[in-house]
């Protein structure tokens, strides 16, 4: 069946430094999402990436899908307390209903 | 719009039990999925719909029952619960098309514990 594998799995930065979450999936995705989940709270989605190749970015976020769009990351540039959290990707292959969820990566900024 | 609720937030069930954790959504949407979240762990699906009336199932469906009677309602059944069934349940809702973004909108999460 179709895994979707993150790292790391967990990983602590000085506020301002970077950060990049890195997920992969052992078939080509038709599509990959990435969501965000604050300590207590739901994930949130953040953006979809489709085509081979796309880059995306939101602020201080850079979105990257893999040439054969099997992997993707995610990357927090200088980081802040508000980017905490647990970011997940999900990705759907060609044809399916449903998304499979990666295994996350909880980011602890340190003031 | 409400977006996807959830009742209840939190429940303690006694090995045994039974119960219906209860997912609504006001955004017409056709998709509806029962994620599952253990302490520090990913997202595992339980089961989906595509639409009123029709179900699948997901990663982790032993244990639970659901139906989709309504495009708004999707109700997740748990028959003699078990401590393995402790976990966050997130229900979400979806609109799939041809094209587009099928954005996954979650709801608050029921936080369930067995003893």
């Amino acid at each position: 069946g179709q895994q979707v594998m993150q790292i790391p799995q967990y990983q602590h930065v000085q506020e301002g430094e970077d950060f990049t979450t890195y997920c992969n999936s052992s078939t080509t995705l038709s599509n990959i999402q990435w969501y965000k989940q604050r300590p207590g709270g739901h994930p949130v989605f953040l953006i979809q990436l489709v085509k081979s190749g796309e880059v995306k970015k939101q602020k201080r976020l850079t979105f990257q899908f893999g040439e054969a769009k099997k992997n993707s990351s995610l990357h927090i540039t200088a980081t802040q307390t508000t980017d905490v959290g647990t970011y997940f990707c999900a990705g759907r292959q060609t044809g399916a209903n449903n998304l499979f969820f990666g295994t996350g990566t909880r980011l602890t900024v340190i003031p | 719009n409400a977006g996807v609720t959830q009742t209840p937030k939190f429940r303690i069930l006694k090995i045994g039990q039974s119960m219906t954790l209860q997912c609504a959504q006001d955004m017409n949407h056709n998709y509806m999925y029962w994620y599952r979240q253990d302490p520090g762990m990913g997202l595992k699906l339980i089961y989906y719909s595509v639409g009123a009336g029709i179900t699948d199932k997901g990663e982790v469906p032993n244990g639970y029952n659901v139906s989709r009677s309504t495009t708004e309602d999707f109700p997740l059944r748990l028959e003699l619960a078990a401590p393995s069934q402790t976990s966050v349940y997130f229900c979400a809702s979806s609109y799939l098309s041809g094209g587009g973004t099928d954005t996954q909108y979650f709801g608050p999460g029921t936080r369930l514990t067995v003893l």
